[in-house]
């Protein structure tokens, strides 16, 4: 089965742009989680979509991100406008309902300049 | 504050040597332990430990999780330079999303020929 899949691997945009990140799940998985890995930091969680409702978006860190995820298919992280520090490793990963263990894609790379 | 801590940080071996990784973790309402092998991009799925006491293997490596001592071990025996990796822990919860883990920063092992 394929996996995970987020696109693109890597973006470099400026301060105060806009970029959109996405994940495609593992086909048939209801669970949806991003997180993000700040250099020199652990990987914290971000928000977790149960098909297209929030479950838990208690790690999103300010208003200057949206996670949407229509249709309950793939996701999308907007972050506008993009400020230094959201400079990092996002990383998307899915699991089937109940299950325990979860299936990470490659991440998206971003670099804010 | 959750938290999870690994040790060492880093490490490098040569080829058939044992390598034991270390987890401890501080987690309120603490639900399962999780390790991941970082290679390139996509952390991948090891083990997930609920119960104390019970050792998962496969293959070269093992784990157990100690909840009374709130520790777990990665254990790798035999070390091949395919094993050279970052090795994550995370914990999960109990009463929230079953995805908002709690990631260590890491154990980049190297493993040389």
């Amino acid at each position: 089965e394929a996996g995970v899949t987020q696109f693109p691997s890597h973006s470099v945009i400026e301060k105060g742009q806009t970029v959109t990140l996405r994940c495609d799940p593992i086909s048939g998985h209801d669970n949806l989680y991003w997180y993000r890995r700040v250099m020199g930091k652990e990987i914290k969680f971000l928000l977790h979509f149960v098909k297209e409702s929030k479950q838990d978006e208690s790690g999103m860190p300010n208003n200057r991100f949206l996670a949407e995820r229509t249709g309950g298919t793939y996701s999308t992280l907007k972050v506008q406008p993009a400020e230094l520090e959201d400079s990092g490793v996002y990383f998307c990963a899915s699991s089937q309902q109940g299950a325990g263990g979860y299936t990470f894609g490659s991440g998206t790379r971003l670099t804010v300049v | 504050e959750d938290k999870v801590v690994q040790s060492p940080l880093s490490l490098v071996v040569h080829e058939g040597d044992t390598v034991t990784l270390n987890c401890s973790y501080e987690v309120t309402n603490f639900r399962s332990l999780l390790w991941y092998k970082q290679e390139k991009k996509a952390p991948t799925f090891l083990f997930m430990l609920t119960s104390s006491g019970i050792e998962k293997k496969s293959g070269r490596l093992s784990s157990i999780l100690d909840k009374k001592e709130l520790f777990s071990i990665l254990n790798i025996t035999a070390t091949q330079t395919g094993d050279s990796a970052v090795y994550l822990c995370a914990a999960s919860r109990y009463g929230g999303s079953q995805g908002n883990l709690i990631f260590g920063k890491g154990t980049k092992l190297s493993v040389k020929p």
